[in-house]
């Protein structure tokens, strides 16, 4: 299977505290992007980082990619408990496909 | 930003039914559009990319003759699952691609489509 892992697979936190999650996939990527999605419910674009770039930020978020390793990890600084949804990254194959990881289900408490 | 629809948003079927469920792109034109399948606290799986005008492109373990894919303009695309039994309930979800230019690499995803199959 191409389908990338992250971990961890669920991560709690209190609000404030930052979050981390990290992405490894398998083969040669246009580009990284992660998404969002709140339960039972559709996926939010939150940024995308191409296989060139190493560092990315938006707003609270920062995403990082190294491609001889494979891997990219999204921090969340800063959490609110509206933060609470699992998150994916997904890569851009060559074919133009997105293939998701596993997912990381994050919670912020109040 | 883009806009994808999904309908219907639930569906409650039952078994050996088909069920139909469509993917709008409201504002922008969509040449390809993708289907994935979500089962409940796994990831996204692509079933299938649907080309407007042409035949879709399964993926590998999806059988074509169940999920049949129609992509009859730039702004709709419709899976129909056939027959469906109740290892068919899932979420399913469509994304299309922004169209051309920078923003093309992003995928537009809709709201979803929870089928239970009775």
């Amino acid at each position: 299977s191409q389908q990338g892992e992250e971990d961890p697979q669920a991560l709690s936190i209190q609000e404030g505290e930052n979050a981390t999650m990290n992405c490894s996939y398998k083969t040669s990527i246009n580009n990284l992007q992660w998404y969002r999605q709140n339960s039972g419910r559709g996926l939010v674009h939150l940024i995308l980082i191409r296989s060139n770039e190493r560092e990315k930020h938006s707003g609270r978020l920062r995403v990082t990619l190294d491609t001889s390793k494979k891997s990219s990890s999204l921090l969340i600084t800063a959490s609110r408990a509206a933060d609470t949804a699992s998150y994916f990254c997904a890569t851009d194959l060559l074919s133009q496909k997105l293939v998701f990881g596993t997912g990381t289900r994050l919670l912020v408490s109040p | 930003g883009a806009v994808v629809s999904q309908h219907p948003s639930r569906v409650i079927c039952k078994s050996g039914t088909s069920v139909k469920i469509e993917c709008r792109s409201l504002d922008f034109q969509a040449t390809t559009m993708f289907w994935y399948r979500q089962f409940p606290k796994q990831s996204l799986m692509l079933m299938a990319t649907s080309n407007e005008g042409s035949k879709a492109t399964y993926e590998q373990g999806v059988e074509k003759d169940k999920f049949l894919i129609n992509h009859a303009s730039l702004t709709l695309s419709t899976l129909t699952v056939t027959s469906a039994h109740p290892e068919d309930s899932s979420f399913y979800i469509c994304s299309a691609r922004a169209p051309t230019g920078q923003g093309r690499e992003t995928q537009y995803f809709g709201p979803g489509t929870r089928l239970l199959v009775l």
